[in-house]
């Protein structure tokens, strides 16, 4: 069965510093998407795009965030300036259509010290 | 926005028994409502989903039942088995034609199957 692949599955960096994490989505699916999950909560969507820009971002998604698809393939997300705050579980997902079910990669455990 | 409510936080039950997880959504435009198993340090795994235009759906020893007009709905697990321990999650999104799929998920719930 097809999945959704993230990289690295640890990242561990220095408050301040630039993180990319790395996301290929399942290849026939259209929408991507960002959420988060910090330690013993809930997962909160960051962001979700579609062709190519940003169709939806949450309060979360401030200007320290970005996507982007840099090719066929790969669905990144970037972390400019690192904060405490930002340690938790990224996760990828995709999903083939609107409205359509989403598929979860096995994410990123961010740890910003 | 929406928001999701999702009752009780932690459930424990003897193998074999049911399991009942309950959720209320606040936006009456949300129309897609998954179910989400997580283990501990993995992804949440779709187990089963209902779309507004359904009542209820069932999938092996799993139903979903939907109350549009109470806003809310519920997870059963029928027969559970240690194995059916972990943590779900409840989540409701209204879908756009042509837009993507934002889900809002609830708190989450615990569920321990003892032997």
């Amino acid at each position: 069965e097809p999945e959704v692949t993230q990289t690295p599955s640890h990242q561990v960096t220095q408050m301040g510093q630039e993180v990319i994490l790395r996301c290929v989505p399942i290849s026939n699916h259209l929408y991507f998407y960002w959420y988060r999950q910090i330690l013993g909560q809930k997962v909160e969507f960051l962001v979700s795009f579609y062709n190519n820009e940003i169709s939806e971002k949450s309060e979360i998604f401030d200007d320290q965030f970005s996507v982007e698809r840099p090719d066929g393939s790969n669905f990144t997300l970037k972390i400019r300036s690192t904060k405490l705050e930002d340690s938790a579980m990224y996760f990828c997902a995709s999903s083939e259509l609107p409205g359509s079910k989403l598929f979860f990669g096995s994410g990123t455990q961010l740890s910003v010290l | 926005g929406e928001n999701v409510e999702q009752h009780p936080s932690t459930l424990s039950v003897q193998e074999g028994d049911s399991a009942v997880i309950k959720c209320t959504y606040s936006d009456s435009a949300s129309n897609y409502f998954p179910w989400y198993k997580q283990e501990l340090g993995k992804r949440p795994q779709l187990i089963i989903d209902i779309r507004s235009n359904v009542g209820e759906k069932k999938d092996q020893r799993i139903a979903v039942t939907l109350n549009k007009t109470a806003k809310h709905f519920s997870l059963h697990i029928t027969e559970t088995q240690p194995e059916d321990s972990a943590v779900y999650f409840c989540a409701a999104s209204h879908f756009l034609t042509g837009g993507g799929n934002k889900l809002t998920f609830g708190t989450g719930t615990q569920l321990k199957v003892e032997l």
